[in-house]
C-alpha cells in the first residue's frame, strides 16, 4: 500500500518560516491534503489539491507538491500554529485514504 | 452552521459490538461522500471507511475489513459506522468527516471515543 513519510518534528521561532514534508513515490502525480490538529481537538483542513486553502485559513499556510515531495509551508510562524500536521492522499489503486504520520510543530 | 455530530462511542469487551452514529446538519447531507478516520490515544489518523453520496460505493480500510460496516440514511442527514468482533486495537476516538469538493475532509466532527477493554 501506498505510504506517506513525514518527519516527526519541526521547530522553528516565531515569526520565521515552518517547512513541513510528505514524501511519497511519485506524490506529485497525487493530489496532497493538509491538515492541522491541536491537542484535544478534530484536525482541520489547512489545503486542499496541493496548494488551495478553504475560506478562513490564513494566507500564510500554503502548499506545494512535486516529484516524491509534498511541503506544507507557513509563513510568519505564530504560536497558536503550533499543532500536529498530517498529509494525506486518496491512492486510487488500493481505494484508500493514507495518512501521513504526523509532524508535530513547535513554536520556539 | 454545518457541523457533524458523533455519538455511540463506550466502553465494550473484546469480540463485542458497537454503533456509531454521525448527525449532520448545515448542508445537503445527500450530496457529500463521508468518511470515519480514527485516532489511537497518542497516534496519528487513521482512515476507516468511505462511503458515497448515495450510499452505492463503500471502501474499508485493511484493518477493519469484513469487521466493520459503513451506511447512511440520506433522510434523516445520517452516517453510522456498525464495528463487529472489535479489538482492543480498535480503541481509538473516531471522527466522521465531510469530503468537500476539493477531495479534502473538509468538516469534521468531535469525535466519540471508543474503549475496546475487558
Amino acid at each position: 500500500s501506498y505510504v506517506l513519510t513525514q518527519p516527526p518534528s519541526v521547530s522553528v521561532a516565531p515569526g520565521k518560516t515552518a517547512r513541513i514534508t510528505c514524501g511519497g513515490n511519485n506524490i506529485g502525480s497525487k493530489s496532497v491534503h493538509w491538515y492541522q490538529q491541536k491537542p484535544g481537538q478534530a484536525p482541520v483542513l489547512v489545503i486542499y489539491f496541493n496548494s488551495d486553502r478553504p475560506s478562513g485559513i490564513p494566507e500564510r499556510f500554503s502548499g506545494s507538491n512535486s516529484g516524491n515531495t509534498a511541503t506544507l509551508t507557513i509563513s510568519r510562524v505564530e504560536a497558536g500554529d503550533e499543532a500536529d500536521y498530517y498529509c494525506q492522499v486518496w491512492d486510487t489503486s488500493s481505494h484508500y485514504w493514507v495518512f501521513g504520520g504526523g509532524t508535530k510543530l513547535t513554536v520556539l | 452552521e454545518v457541523q457533524l455530530v458523533e455519538s455511540g462511542g463506550g466502553l465494550v469487551q473484546p469480540g463485542g459490538s458497537l454503533r456509531l452514529s454521525c448527525a449532520a446538519s448545515g448542508f445537503t447531507f445527500s450530496v457529500y461522500s463521508m468518511n470515519w478516520v480514527r485516532q489511537a490515544p497518542g497516534k496519528g489518523l487513521e482512515w476507516v471507511s468511505y462511503i458515497s453520496g448515495t450510499g452505492s460505493t463503500m471502501y474499508y480500510a485493511d484493518s477493519v475489513r469484513g469487521r466493520f460496516t459503513i451506511s447512511r440514511d440520506n433522510a434523516k442527514n445520517s452516517l453510522y459506522l456498525q464495528m463487529d468482533s472489535l479489538r482492543t486495537e480498535d480503541t481509538a476516538v473516531y471522527y466522521c468527516a465531510r469530503l468537500g469538493e476539493g477531495f479534502g475532509m473538509d468538516v469534521w466532527g468531535q469525535g466519540t471515543t471508543v474503549t475496546v477493554s475487558s
